[in-house]
């Protein structure tokens, strides 16, 4: 069976640490994403790659970073992590022929004191 | 500006309560609408895509259809199991950025 495996399920960290999410699937799909999900503001895109060492912004990238060193891996990096950071957040990958379909983690919760 | 509307934002129904789910868009030149199906706690799954005008796709109790402005996800007599928030999504004309509406969620009371 497929997946996207995201590293950890829950964190709870304190304003101003260095957060990372790690996301990594075994399909060999080129693109991977991260969203956040809010509750009354939906998915929103923060940020996407398109194949190794590669990084496109998506709609909210402010306070966040990517890494993408390997395909199989695609890292979301909170520098200096803030309460506005608390949230769900879904990695997601596709292939480039793939119509698009997206195949989702099953997501991060994130709580910042 | 590219956008996604979903409506209604939540639908209780009793079981067996047959209805339809919105998804209204307003990027310009269409290149697939999606229907994923997301459970608490879960990462959204894909059900359907939908690329032009007049076609529709079935799995179980639901069938997706598609206009040039909207989609509609019928639901036909629904299971308690069939609760879930449904999303619809849509790839943006300027890149390959994926839009999604903000969801409905079912409620399917037994």
């Amino acid at each position: 069976d497929v997946k996207v495996t995201q590293s950890s399920r829950y964190l709870v960290k304190r304003t101003g640490e260095k957060v990372f999410l790690e996301c990594v699937q075994d399909m060999d799909h080129e693109n991977m994403f991260w969203y956040r999900q809010d509750p009354g503001l939906g998915l929103r895109l923060i940020y996407f790659s398109y194949d190794v060492k590669m990084k496109e912004k998506g709609d909210i990238p402010e306070g966040y970073s990517v890494s993408r060193e390997k395909k199989e891996r695609f890292s979301l990096i909170l520098e200096s992590a803030s309460t506005n950071q608390t949230s769900m957040y879904l990695c997601a990958s596709s292939r480039v022929e793939g119509a698009n379909v997206l195949t989702f983690g099953a997501g991060s919760r994130l709580t910042v004191l | 500006e590219d956008q996604v509307t979903q409506s209604p934002e939540a639908l209780r129904l009793q079981e067996g309560e047959s209805s339809s789910l919105n998804c209204s868009y307003t990027v310009s030149g269409l290149r697939g609408l999606f229907w994923y199906r997301q459970d608490p706690g879960k990462g959204p799954e894909f059900l359907f895509t939908l690329y032009s005008a007049g076609e529709e796709k079935e799995k179980e109790r639901l069938k997706a259809t598609l206009t040039k402005k909207e989609s509609f996800l019928h639901i036909t007599a629904p299971k308690p199991e069939d609760s879930a928030t449904y999303l619809c999504a849509v790839p943006t004309d300027r890149d390959d950025k994926i839009i999604f509406g903000k969801g409905t969620r079912l409620h399917i009371l037994p």
